[in-house]
């Protein structure tokens, strides 16, 4: 069965960078993509860019660029997100998302981790 | 980049039907039928409901279905139970990007 189990939960001060795990199981990892979705206490759900596990090529959401990067390790089956220069407001669960995409984003994600929950405090 | 538009809460009574609008523009909903929408019951992950504006996954119930009309898209769900009392986002692709709406949370009464 189509497993994604992610890292466990990170406290970080201001201004640190935090990398969350995502390891796949019970598919052809490199016949998807894998986007990153967070959500703040309270509040809806926030894309921030997917990674196609194929070829590596990547989009991000425009407010992160600069500061998130997605990358995979094709021999692990793992995705990994790193947002860097972290500030409060990015305080939130993190979740990983198998998209149907394998070199495109379709917004299809039929399967979700579990959710990691970044907090940001100093 | 704005998020899709969704109303902030809808009800219904068991065994009703409801349907939830996600309205967009002409850059994302109105051009692509690459628009999903996802089930989220409190402290769980989302689940995939409906994908490419009206499919169905594997073991969605067929009381939950989609449509779309110009920059709007719609998810209605028929004979209303208990378990459906959950947050909704509509999400769409928006050229080499995603949107989600702000989410709908559904009580059933």
């Amino acid at each position: 069965q189509v497993q994604l189990v992610q890292s466990g939960a990170e406290v970080k001060k201001p201004g640190a960078s935090v990398k969350v795990s995502c390891k796949a199981s019970g598919y052809t990892f490199t016949s998807y993509g894998i986007s990153w979705v967070r959500q703040a206490p309270g509040q809806g759900l926030e894309w921030m860019g997917w990674i196609s596990a194929y070829n590596g090529n990547t989009n991000y959401a425009q407010k992160l660029q600069g500061r998130v990067t997605m990358t995979t390790d094709t021999s692990t089956s793992t995705a990994y997100m790193e947002l860097r220069s972290l500030r409060s407001d990015d305080t939130a669960v993190y979740y990983c998302a198998r998209d149907l995409g394998m070199t495109t984003v379709t917004t299809t994600l039929d399967y979700w981790g579990q959710g990691t929950l970044v907090t940001v405090s100093s | 980049q704005s998020a899709l538009t969704q109303p902030a809460s809808v009800s219904g009574s068991p065994g009703q039907s409801i349907t939830i609008s996600c309205t967009g523009t002409s850059s994302d909903v109105g051009s692509y039928n690459l628009v999903s929408w996802y089930q989220q019951h409190p402290g769980k992950a989302p689940k995939l409901m409906i994908y490419e504006v009206s499919k169905r996954p594997s073991g969605v119930s067929n009381r939950f279905s989609g449509s779309k009309s110009g920059n709007t898209a719609s998810l209605t769900i028929s004979g209303l139970q208990a378990e459906d009392e959950a947050d909704y986002y509509c999400c769409s692709y928006a050229g080499s990007s995603t949107r989600f709406g702000g989410g709908t949370k559904l009580t059933v009464l």
